[in-house]
């Protein structure tokens, strides 16, 4: 397994601004991805994180809402951009440690919980 | 805690009961499956996986069924503990797709 950490765990932010999430891994991992979870609902994909490249955005999810970073193979960040109450979630972070193959467990983060004002 | 599993069904045990989850899925593509449990506060924790070749594998007190036929996935918990409390999702995935898609998970009530 890899050992996941996410900054800030939580956050109470204002409706209209922005907050960048920060996920860190203990050891160089392929592949990167953030998740939303709705209160009381399973996991979304919003998109794999690439590293150095753009990120790979699921339908529904853009760029210029959720702005993705991946400078190297252990760090990578989420924005949540001009924040409402809608986006009140947890975010969390995923790791698959090879070659992405789809064969491959993913690791989870402990998540961020956002509450939007 | 945050309400991880408000509106999700709801199997309520006694505790040293055996538990069973089910977990439908519609992608016949999908090869690979994981269940993870989810606790209050707490992101996904991986308990056991099964490839589509296999129809059943073991761990540590979970069983994972797969019947490919009907597209059904089964973690069976044996000697439930109060400690098993959580919400348990499954999660499938196929060769064409990296990331994992997400059941609609079920919470656990270990009652003691």
């Amino acid at each position: 397994s890899a050992v996941i950490s996410q900054k800030p765990s939580r956050d109470i932010c204002q409706r209209g601004t922005s907050l960048t999430i920060q996920c860190q891994v203990d050891s160089q991992v392929t592949m990167m991805f953030w998740y939303r979870q709705q209160p009381g609902q399973s996991l979304t994909l919003i998109a794999t994180a690439n590293q150095g490249s753009e990120a790979t955005y699921e339908s529904g999810f853009v760029i210029d809402k959720f702005p993705i970073s991946r400078p190297n193979l252990t760090f990578s960040t989420l924005t949540v951009s001009n924040m409402s109450p809608e986006d009140s979630s947890i975010y969390l972070c995923s790791v698959a440690r090879g070659g992405g193959g789809a064969l491959e467990t993913q690791y989870f983060g402990p998540g961020t919980r956002l509450l939007v004002l | 805690g945050e309400s991880v599993g408000l509106h999700l069904p709801t199997l309520s045990v006694q505790e040293g009961d055996n538990s069973i989850i089910n977990c439908a899925y519609s992608n016949s593509a999908s090869d690979y499956f994981i269940w993870y449990k989810q606790e209050s506060g707490k992101g996904p924790q991986f308990i056991i996986d099964i490839r589509s070749n296999m129809d059943k594998r073991q761990g540590q007190r979970v069983t994972v069924l797969l019947n490919k036929t009907v597209k059904h996935l089964s973690l069976q918990i044996a000697a439930t503990q109060p400690g098993d409390s959580a919400v348990y999702f499954c999660a499938e995935n196929d060769t064409g797709r990296r990331a994992l898609t997400f059941g609609s998970g079920t919470r656990l009530q270990v009652q003691p």
